[in-house]
């Protein structure tokens, strides 16, 4: 199956600083890719949509300024944390999906702490 | 809107035995998909078994299948023989359709299963 990747795996920053995910599509094109947060045992909650070459859609309740999503390339969507602060610290999983209904690719997720 | 519903918040199971993981949807979308995704302490999200809306029968993979009642809105995931590797999370989703356009998944709230040995 197709493979996407996100790095870091981890990653540990302190409140106040900016931090960057990356999310790749290794061998196949994506010009749709979603984020998602997950909090310690909950579930995966939609964040936003990432389309290459235009804005990001973001879900009610995030702030768009503060989770700052690009999509330049069609296999790079980024996303960066601002003036992260402790609150911000969850676990977080792009996913891109395939050409049939059935494909959903998720990268491996980066956990995030901000201390 | 659509919405998932995963009632139970652990099961446990003994090693070799079946088990049955439920799930229940909503959606006024006579399209969908239904998935199953197993999530280690790792993190990551280990993709189980797809059922389309349209697919007339259950959908099987290996040791898990899928038991689709559409009528009733439910899609449970039956497990057999159960290992000690299958301990994990286990969520439920929907493929979320707009524009024609494949959409993003939305998440039942997971069902931890233990299995004893």
């Amino acid at each position: 199956g197709a493979v996407v990747s996100q790095h870091p795996s981890w990653v540990i920053c302190k409140s106040g600083t900016s931090v960057k995910i990356e999310c790749r599509s290794l061998d196949f094109q994506a010009t749709t890719m979603f984020w998602y947060r997950q909090f310690p045992k909950q579930s995966l909650m939609l964040m936003a949509t990432s389309n290459e070459g235009s804005k990001a859609t973001y879900e009610q309740g995030v702030e768009k300024d503060k989770f700052l999503i690009n999509h330049a390339s069609l296999t790079l969507s980024t996303l960066t944390v601002t003036s992260a602060h402790p609150e911000d610290s969850s676990f977080y999983i792009c996913s891109a999906p395939g050409k049939q209904r059935r494909e959903q690719y998720f990268g491996p997720g980066t956990r995030l702490t901000v201390t | 809107a659509q919405k998932i519903t995963q009632t139970q918040p652990g099961m446990f199971v003994q090693e070799k035995e079946a088990v049955t993981l439920d799930c229940t949807y909503d959606t006024s979308d006579p399209s969908y998909g239904l998935f199953w995704y197993k999530q280690p302490s790792s993190g990551e999200m280990i993709f189980l078994i797809y059922q389309g809306s349209y697919d007339q029968q259950n959908a099987t993979e290996g040791r898990y299948s899928l038991n689709f009642q559409k009528a009733r809105k439910s899609a449970n995931l039956v497990i057999s023989a159960s290992q000690l590797g299958d301990s994990a999370m286990y969520f439920c989703a929907m493929s979320y359709n707009y524009g024609g356009s494949q959409g993003n998944l939305i998440f039942g709230k997971g069902t931890k299963l233990s299995v004893k040995p």
